[in-house]
């Protein structure tokens, strides 16, 4: 099955500064990959997400990218604030067409610190 | 935010009973999930559903079980509960459309479940 590697899992950053997660996925048939953000003692809540048929995407401050042929997928947040600080889990699932399987896979979490 | 229930949202049982939690979705999505949230292990599949009586098993089912009798609501049964069972359970829900749209899950709030 599919299995989702996240690293770091924790990062300290300067306000203003960038910070950037990253997650490799092992099943190549994978095709979907949202990010998610958790405040402590809240629900995960979609931040961006990204198909396989394009490279990168953009979010105002936010942006992911995407290497199939590497299997990887990465965040990157810029102009960091203080209310960025929080649990961001990466995913993977490989959606079909009718949605037979739409199941999602986690990361471990990166837990992310900008100090003011 | 989607319209997603869970019931209760903190509960505290002994090892052995059974424990019921419940999901309720006004968003008529076909999709329902459930997901166990731990320390170093991120978000993990329990169950999920695809339809009314459609169910399969995700990463860690063992000792659980779900029922699906109405496209609204999604129940998780831990049958004897353990203390490995101590979690932050989030059900979450997804239209289930396939690649093109409809392939964001949204989570309801979390059920605190303490085992002792």
């Amino acid at each position: 099955g599919e299995n989702v590697e996240q690293h770091p899992s924790t990062l300290s950053v300067q306000e203003g500064d960038s910070a950037v997660i990253k997650c490799t996925y092992s099943d190549s048939a994978s095709n979907y990959f949202p990010w998610y953000k958790q405040e402590l003692g809240k629900r995960p809540q979609l931040i961006i997400d990204i198909r396989s048929n394009v490279g990168e995407k953009k979010d105002q401050r936010i942006a992911v990218t995407l290497n199939k042929t590497a299997k990887h997928f990465s965040l990157h947040i810029t102009e960091t604030q203080p209310e960025d600080s929080a649990v961001y889990f990466c995913a993977a699932s490989k959606g079909s067409k009718g949605g037979a399987t739409n199941k999602l896979i986690f990361g471990t979490g990166t837990l992310l610190a900008v100090q003011p | 935010d989607a319209g997603i229930t869970q019931s209760p949202r903190h509960k505290v049982t002994e090892t052995g009973t059974p424990v019921t939690l419940r999901c309720h979705q006004t968003e008529n999505h076909r999709y329902m999930y459930w997901y166990r949230q731990d320390p170093g292990h991120g978000l993990r599949l329990i169950h999920y559903s695809y339809g009314v009586k459609d169910t399969d098993k995700g990463e860690v089912s063992d000792g659980y079980s779900v029922s699906r009798s109405k496209t609204e609501d999604f129940l998780l049964t831990l049958e004897s509960a353990t203390s490995s069972q101590t979690s932050v359970y989030f059900c979450a829900i997804s239209e289930g459309r396939g690649l093109a749209s409809g392939n964001t899950i949204y989570f309801g709030e979390g059920s605190w479940l303490t085992v002792v």
